[in-house]
Parts: C-alpha cells; sequence; structure tokens
C-alpha cells in the first residue's frame, strides 16, 4: 500500500508570501496529524484530525496557519503570510487506531 | 507543565547493546511511543507500550514503568544502519496529543 504523501517536498518563498502544503494519507486512515520540527529541535504536534473534523488543534502556532481535511481524505496546511520563524519541516502522519503513526517524508520549508 | 527527558546522543560500536531512557512528566497517560529518524527521512515507528513491562520486536525491545514515568528503547546487536536519531513520544492527554522528545541522536562506530 501506498505510504504518506507529501507535497511539495521543498519550498522556498518570502517572507509574507503564502505556501500550501499538502498530505495525502494512507487510504482509510481516519487520524491525520500534522507536525513541525524546527531548526533540529523536538518534533511539535500542529493539529488532529478525525475524518474531517478537527479533534485537537491546539499546537497551532498562531492564526497564521489553517489547516483543512475536506472531505476526510487529503489534507492542506496554509501558511499566510509566512514568517522567517515559520522554516521547518512539517510532517504530516497518519493513523487506524490512533497509536501506530504511518509518517510522510515532511514538507522542508524556508521562508527567506 | 508537559515534558520529555532523553539523552542528546549516545555513541556505541556495531555489535553492542544500547538503551536510550526516556523519562516523562504529562498530564495524562495513555502510551509511550518510539521513532525512528535517519536524516532527511521520516519519522518511522518502532514501538508502542501502554502497559508496564518489555515489547520486544526483533533486535529492538522497548520498556514501560508507568509508576516511575519512565521507559526506554533497547538495540541489541547494533548496526551501521542504526545510526539515527530516536524519538520517544507521550500519548498525553485527551488520547491522541502526542509530544515528543527531542531526540537521541545515535551513532553506531565500527
Amino acid at each position: 500500500e501506498a505510504g504518506v504523501t507529501q507535497f511539495p517536498s521543498h519550498s522556498v518563498i518570502e517572507k509574507g508570501q503564502t505556501v500550501t502544503l499538502r498530505c495525502d494519507p494512507i487510504s482509510g486512515h481516519d487520524n491525520l496529524y500534522w507536525y513541525r520540527r524546527v531548526m533540529g529541535k523536538e518534533i511539535k504536534f500542529l493539529l488532529h484530525f478525525v475524518k474531517e473534523s478537527k479533534q485537537d488543534e491546539s499546537g497551532m502556532p498562531n492564526n497564521r496557519f489553517l489547516a483543512e481535511r475536506t472531505g476526510g481524505t487529503y489534507s492542506t496546511l496554509k501558511v499566510q503570510p509566512a514568517e522567517l520563524e515559520d522554516s521547518g519541516v512539517y510532517f504530516c502522519a497518519s493513523s487506524q487506531d490512533g497509536t501506530e503513526r504511518s509518517f510522510g517524508n515532511g514538507t522542508r520549508l524556508t521562508v527567506t | 507543565g508537559q515534558s520529555l527527558e532523553q539523552p542528546s546522543e549516545v555513541t556505541a560500536v556495531e555489535g553492542a547493546i544500547v538503551q536510550i531512557n526516556c523519562t516523562y512528566q504529562t498530564s495524562g497517560f495513555y502510551g509511550l511511543s518510539w521513532y525512528q529518524q535517519h536524516d532527511g527521512g521520516a519519522p518511522t515507528f518502532l514501538s508502542y507500550n501502554a502497559l508496564d513491562g518489555l515489547e520486544e520486536t526483533g533486535r529492538f525491545s522497548s520498556f514501560l514503568s508507568r509508576s516511575d514515568s519512565y521507559g526506554y528503547l533497547l538495540l541489541q546487536e547494533l548496526q551501521m544502519k542504526d545510526s539515527a536519531s530516536y524519538f520517544c513520544a507521550v500519548e498525553g492527554s485527551g488520547g491522541f496529543k502526542t509530544i515528543f522528545g527531542a531526540g537521541t541522536r545515535l551513532f553506531v562506530k565500527a
């Protein structure tokens, strides 16, 4: 079966621009998570979807970040407007039962 | 507050055994997971402990003591390919909000 796929793998944008990251979870996984790892630090939770509903978005840093999961399939994470501190690797993961999570390869975002 | 503590770096030789400890302080606890991440790659799930005791999966074992808020990952017969970062993660309050440790960088030497 196909794993979790993320697009793009890399994105370089200027401060103030908008970027949209996409995540396609493993088919049939209702749980979808977004995480961020900044400058080699710990992986930080951003939010959790169960199907199309946001179960927990307490990790979202501010209102410049918007996540959606229309139809309970793929998810997008939009950053608008991007700031320098938003640079990092954004991981998406999906899970069937909430324990074992399969991660995507991440999107490396660089804001200049 | 909520926190996980694990060593930042561990070095070992091929064929040896290494233990990576993780202590946690979280509000609510559902289980302790371990993930492996090679540079530039995706974190890969290794194990999950919800109950006290040792879980063995091939060369890797994971242990949990809920009373001590402590767990460890044991890697046996180390191979060069085991050089990676290892993260412990706690399923905390609400059951699905995962809190990750900062990761332990394992260097395996010949």
